[in-house]
């Protein structure tokens, strides 16, 4: 495997369902994110972590709650979701070095649907 | 507030050239980039300018003017592969990147 993956690449599940979404990143980066993508909407960052310390954004409702085993793995655990959280989730990778900033490199992304 | 403007959808035809404009406002700036993301695919990086000036790579080039908060991505040579949307982000003094909505480019042949 190379790059950035996501599992699993489409999900359904009802609103009192718990699932969670796998990121792994096979570049030897050091920084990851979690990603909102809506239609017709910018990326919405919803969590970075980055040497190992979490920065969050404080709009992401709780029933979101991600997990950062390492510097190569990455959950976003999913608890009664709400439809309107329906969109393509996309995980990334960085290497963050202080003072420099490198691009992101993205996985696939999970196709989420909340019915 | 920060914010990040580009158009919602752009058409061209195949052969041809095409700027897509992206102006954004932010609190402080540490570069711009410019991602191509494929109808249910990642989004892959393209260009970053973090000085004024022209950035030409193969087909596309990418030009920035700090002054004007202003970018744009050019394509030339235009292909049907590059249907797709094109997303312009910056980073902001705090080193976080603020997302455009995404520019659709459709072309035709």
């Amino acid at each position: 495997e190379t790059g950035v993956t996501q599992t699993p690449r489409h999900l359904v599940m009802g609103m009192t369902n718990k699932k969670s979404l796998k990121c792994e990143q096979h570049l030897g980066h050091n920084a990851m994110y979690w990603y909102k993508q809506s239609a017709k909407k910018p990326l919405e960052l919803m969590f970075v972590y980055s040497l190992e310390e979490r920065v969050e954004n404080n709009s992401v409702p709780s029933r979101f709650s991600p997990e950062c085993p390492n510097s190569s793995h990455l959950f976003l655990h999913l608890h009664t979701l709400q439809p309107e959280d329906s969109a393509l989730y996309l995980c990334a990778s960085s290497q963050s070095s202080g003072g420099s900033y490198n691009e992101q490199f993205f996985g696939p992304g999970t196709r989420l649907t909340v019915l | 507030g920060q914010n990040i403007d580009q158009p919602t959808e752009m058409t061209a035809t195949e052969g041809a050239i095409v700027q897509i404009n992206c102006t954004y406002q932010t609190s402080g700036f540490n570069g711009l980039f410019w991602y191509q993301q494929h109808a249910g695919e990642a989004p892959t990086f393209l260009s970053y300018n973090v000085l004024d000036g022209l950035e030409e790579k193969g087909r596309f080039s990418s030009f920035l003017s700090r002054s004007k908060g202003y970018s744009y991505l050019l394509l030339k040579e235009l292909q049907m592969k590059d249907s797709a949307s094109y997303l312009c982000a910056v980073l902001d003094s705090n080193y976080q990147l603020i997302w455009g909505a995404g520019t659709k480019l459709i072309i035709k042949p």
